[in-house]
């Protein structure tokens, strides 16, 4: 069966200080995989996706950057940490095509302080 | 982002009645649509999917979808008190776009 794991499940940062979030999946082949974030009382904002290994597509221009150096591990990262980006980061993972649910990792809550 | 529109609520309902959600959805190319469940600090998890215009049926649960108006919605029979959470409307027409959530309380 299929898992996905995201790790850490919670992160206290300065600002300024450079982030990674990590995200892997098992049991599956070429999934999409996404990166959202929830800020406190509000809905998923997406942030990132991908199709494949090295295609990213941006939704949001900010000061946050991903990768997928492997088929089914996705990486979110940041060089310089704002307050505005605390928030709940969801890891997602879908098959190909659209049809079918996408799966959530934990979550990781991220507090910059 | 393609916009998906939900009722922040919050809504109450009490113990045994139904409960009715409703999202609205602005790409006419959509082409699924999820509800999802989320309790607070968790991540969501699916409850029920939809592609065709009509009624889905899944015990307690029926989700609507009606494409012309763009319209899909959840109801959920027989509320309890562990249906309290935010449910999240989703969207795929090249990604999966979600709504802001609607939050439900069942009081007991």
């Amino acid at each position: 069966s299929q898992t996905i794991h995201q790790w850490p499940a919670t992160l206290v940062q300065p600002v300024g200080s450079p982030l990674s979030l990590e995200c892997t999946v098992e049991g599956t082949s070429n999934p999409n995989l996404y990166w959202y974030r929830q800020a406190a009382g509000r809905g998923l904002q997406l942030l990132f996706y991908s199709v494949g290994i090295g295609q990213i597509s941006s939704e949001v221009p900010q000061n946050l950057s991903a990768s997928r150096p492997q088929d089914r591990q996705f990486i979110l990262s940041s060089k310089k940490l704002l307050l505005s980006d605390s928030g709940f980061y969801l890891c997602a993972w879908s098959e190909t095509g659209l049809t079918t649910e996408a799966f959530f990792g934990q979550g990781t809550r991220l507090t910059v302080v | 982002q393609k916009e998906v529109e939900q009722n922040s609520g919050p809504l109450s309902v009490p113990e045994g009645a139904i409960a009715s959600l409703n999202c609205t959805y602005s790409d006419r190319g959509s082409q699924s649509f999820f509800w999802y469940r989320q309790y607070s600090g968790k991540s969501p998890e699916l409850i029920m999917f939809i592609y065709s215009n009509g009624d889905k049926e899944d015990g307690r649960f029926t989700a609507q979808l009606n494409k012309a108006s763009q319209y899909v919605s959840l109801l959920i029979r027989d509320s309890q008190p562990s249906d309290s959470a935010t449910y999240l409307c989703a969207v795929t027409g090249n990604q999966f776009y979600f709504g802001t959530g609607t939050s439900l309380t069942v009081i007991p």
